[in-house]
C-alpha cells in the first residue's frame, strides 16, 4: 500500500525556518518525481515545489522561489521541504503528493495527510 | 502567469449531472487534471490527462478538454459526490490550480 506520511509541521515565527519531511512506503521511492502542494486554512490548493527522481532539477512557485529548498533522500524514501524567511502567508497545511507515471508526473495520485504549519508571533 | 479559472459552486439535485468547468488560456493545448477533495480529507485525484480515471474512480466521473475550457461532469450524481473539485495543469515547469469548486449536492 502506498503512504505518504508528513511530517515536522509546528508554530514558528514570521521570518524563521522550518524543515518539513515526507516519509514513503509503498512504492518504488526513487522512481517517482515528488511535489509539495500546500492549502491555506480555508484556501484552495497551492503547488509550491516539485523534484526529479534524482534529485537534481527542481522548481518553485514564485511565492516561495529563493526561501524554499526541496529535496529527497532516495535511500531513505523521504522527501523534505525546507522553508527559510517564512511569512505569515505561509501559514497552510502542507501535503506531499506522487507524480503519477501514467500521467508523466504531471498529475497526483497519492497525497499524504499533510503537516500544519503556522508562521505567527 | 498561467491562471486556472474555475466557479465558485455548483448546485446539482441527486440523479443529475454536475458539470465543472476550467478555464485557462489556451488550456486545450495541455493536459488537465481533476481532484476532489472531502473535508478534512487530502484531495483524490478523479480524472488525470483530460479523460482518464484512475482504478477505483466510478465510471460516472468523465473529463473532457478543448480550447480553453476543461470539463469534469459527474453523471448520475450520489450526495458522496459533494465535495470542493480543483483542476490542476501544467505551464512549463510550474503546477497550477484552479480555484475550486464547492459542488453541492
Amino acid at each position: 500500500e502506498v503512504q505518504l506520511v508528513e511530517s515536522g509541521g509546528g508554530l514558528v515565527q514570521p521570518g524563521g525556518s522550518l524543515r518539513v519531511s515526507c516519509a514513503a512506503s509503498g512504492f518504488m521511492f526513487s522512481s517517482y518525481e515528488l511535489n509539495w502542494v500546500r492549502q491555506a486554512p480555508g484556501k484552495g490548493l497551492e503547488w509550491v515545489s516539485h523534484i526529479r527522481t534524482d534529485g537534481t532539477t527542481k522548481y518553485y512557485a514564485d511565492s516561495v522561489k529563493g526561501r524554499f529548498t526541496i529535496s529527497r533522500d532516495n535511500a531513505k524514501n523521504s522527501l523534505y521541504l525546507q522553508m527559510n524567511s517564512l511569512r505569515a502567508e505561509d501559514t497552510a497545511v502542507y501535503y506531499c503528493a506522487r507524480g503519477s507515471l501514467a500521467a508523466g508526473g504531471r498529475a497526483f495520485d497519492y497525497w499524504g495527510q499533510g503537516t500544519l504549519v503556522t508562521v505567527s508571533s | 502567469s498561467f491562471e486556472l479559472t474555475q466557479p465558485p459552486s455548483v448546485s446539482v439535485s441527486p440523479g443529475q449531472t454536475a458539470s465543472i468547468t476550467c478555464s485557462g488560456n489556451k488550456l486545450g493545448n495541455t493536459y488537465a487534471a481533476w481532484y476532489q477533495q472531502r473535508p478534512g480529507q487530502s484531495p483524490v485525484v478523479v480524472i488525470y490527462q483530460d479523460t482518464k480515471r484512475p482504478s477505483g474512480i466510478p465510471e460516472r466521473f468523465s473529463g473532457s478538454n478543448s480550447g480553453n475550457t476543461a470539463t469534469l461532469t459527474i453523471s448520475g450524481t450520489q450526495a458522496m459526490d459533494e465535495a470542493d473539485y480543483y483542476c490542476q495543469a501544467w505551464d512549463s515547469n510550474t503546477a497550477v490550480f484552479g480555484g475550486g469548486t464547492k459542488l453541492t449536492v
